[in-house]
């Protein structure tokens, strides 16, 4: 059974490019969610996604990122025109179609530094 | 609003010691759930345990045990006869019955052989 999978685990990108981070939940999962780690803090909420559906975007912010969860293939998280501001952990987890009342199981990140 | 706090920082014990972790929440909820996480320097998230609303009873795991009060609104994190390998990042967090996790800032936990 495999876990969360998330790539790259670590990506570089020069300020102004794009950052593209995917996600592939749990055999099964049908539920996905994206957090953001910033150095020394704990993880915050960004968005919560069902395939082909944002439910909930209320932390992601308004400008640069986007987030989608196609019928087929991994969760993509995209920032475009990166800063060093959005140099970061980003977590995913998953969780099946019960929701909340599991826990959700969380990849091992992709660790994004802005040059 | 709903908020995990998890005043300690850092904590440095030697090895062998007995080492609590605290985290205190605030939730209007009736129902919800309390989780700890564990972050190794590799920096993935392992998940230790997951604890709803209604159940206070105390659980034990090996060297892990928890301590959950809802009347201090605190869920504790022991470690008994520390190692080494316990050496990480741990985060306590909150789910109200929404699908959002409410993260504490983390603990930092040195254990020195």
């Amino acid at each position: 059974n495999a876990g969360v999978m998330q790539n790259p685990r670590h990506l570089v990108r020069r300020r102004g490019q794009e950052a593209r981070l995917r996600c592939s939940p749990m055999k099964g999962h049908s539920h996905v969610y994206w957090y953001r780690q910033l150095p020394e803090e704990g993880l915050k909420f960004m968005v919560y996604l069902q395939k082909e559906n944002i439910i909930d975007e209320s932390g992601m912010p308004k400008e640069r990122f986007s987030a989608e969860f196609p019928k087929e293939g991994p969760s993509i998280l995209r920032i475009q025109q990166v800063v060093r501001g959005d140099s970061a952990a980003y977590f995913c987890a998953s969780s099946p179609p019960q929701g909340v009342s599991t826990e959700a199981f969380f990849g091992q990140g992709t660790r994004l530094t802005v040059v | 609003a709903q908020k995990v706090t998890q005043a300690q920082t850092e904590i440095s014990v030697v090895e062998k010691e007995d080492v609590t972790l605290d985290c205190v929440y605030e939730t209007r909820d009736t129902t919800y759930y309390l989780f700890w996480y564990k972050q190794p320097p590799s920096g993935e998230l392992v998940f230790l345990i997951r604890r709803n609303s209604f159940d206070e009873q105390n659980e034990i795991s090996g060297r892990y045990s928890w301590n959950f009060q809802k009347s201090t609104s605190s869920f504790n994190f022991t470690i008994t006869a520390s190692q080494v390998v316990d050496s990480a990042v741990y985060f306590c967090a909150l789910s109200g019955g929404t699908y959002k996790y409410i993260f504490g800032t983390g603990t930092r936990l040195k254990v020195l052989a």
